[in-house]
């Protein structure tokens, strides 16, 4: 058990919804990153927020946001959701934005699948 | 930019054998790499990791990478695989300046065979 949480595990939605995922970090961990894995695409990084603030943006569609709250709980909004949006999506977190090589530790993901 | 190249996709070893998962490495700064496995089902969990201090690494269940700046690699190994460690196997870099994200490679799934 990493200590990152993720809510929920499995979600089943249709094209054109929206949905949000949770991520809760490892207790003091300011960091939250999230990646999305797909068959296709392999694992990629979305973006990443440092206490409160993004930090880092990646592959991130503009369908897609996220935020980072004040007890340090992330969320990801998906909308407009396409059959290609069916991914697992891990959140990870580490200590800091950091100046060293902070490990990021994983969550167990949330399965989506659009129908 | 950095990115990262795992030979082969899967790889196939006997129980007892040794273990050698590929990976190098492309990036404009000194890199930081890590490795990560991935059992079915479940989220990533760090084996090693490598933040230039010493180029041999050690990591958890008995598997250690050497990183080659000349040869821009950080293969995995592992003496004598166990049936536990059937899984998928992934490399990663991310920037020692700058953005901390990881740059994932396309993984390697690893069979073990008894």
């Amino acid at each position: 058990d990493s200590g990152v949480t993720q809510t929920p595990k499995h979600l089943i939605t249709a094209t054109g919804q929206r949905v949000t995922l949770r991520c809760s970090p490892r207790s003091g961990d300011l960091s939250v990153y999230w990646y999305q894995q797909s068959l296709d695409q392999g694992l990629q990084f979305l973006i990443q927020y440092y206490n409160g603030e993004e930090r880092a943006k990646g592959n991130i569609l503009e369908r897609f946001s996220a935020q980072q709250f004040p007890d340090l709980h992330s969320e990801l909004n998906l909308s407009s959701l396409e059959l290609g949006d069916s991914a697992l999506y891990f959140c990870a977190s580490s200590v800091a934005a950091g100046q060293s090589a902070d490990t990021q530790y994983f969550g167990p993901g949330t399965r989506l699948t659009v129908l | 930019a950095q990115s990262v190249t795992q030979l082969g996709s899967h790889v196939s070893v006997s129980e007892g054998a040794l273990v050698l998962l590929r990976c190098n490495y492309s990036s404009s700064v000194p890199p930081y790499l890590f490795w990560y496995v991935q059992y079915p089902n479940q989220g990533l969990q760090l084996l090693l990791k490598y933040t230039s201090a010493a180029t041999l690494v050690k990591g958890i269940n008995g598997f250690e990478a050497e990183f080659k700046k000349s040869e821009t690699s950080f293969h995995l190994t592992k003496p004598s695989a166990h049936m536990s460690d059937a899984a998928e196997y992934f490399c990663a870099v991310s920037e020692s300046t700058g953005r901390r994200a990881l740059t994932f490679g396309s993984g390697t799934r690893l069979q073990v065979q008894p």
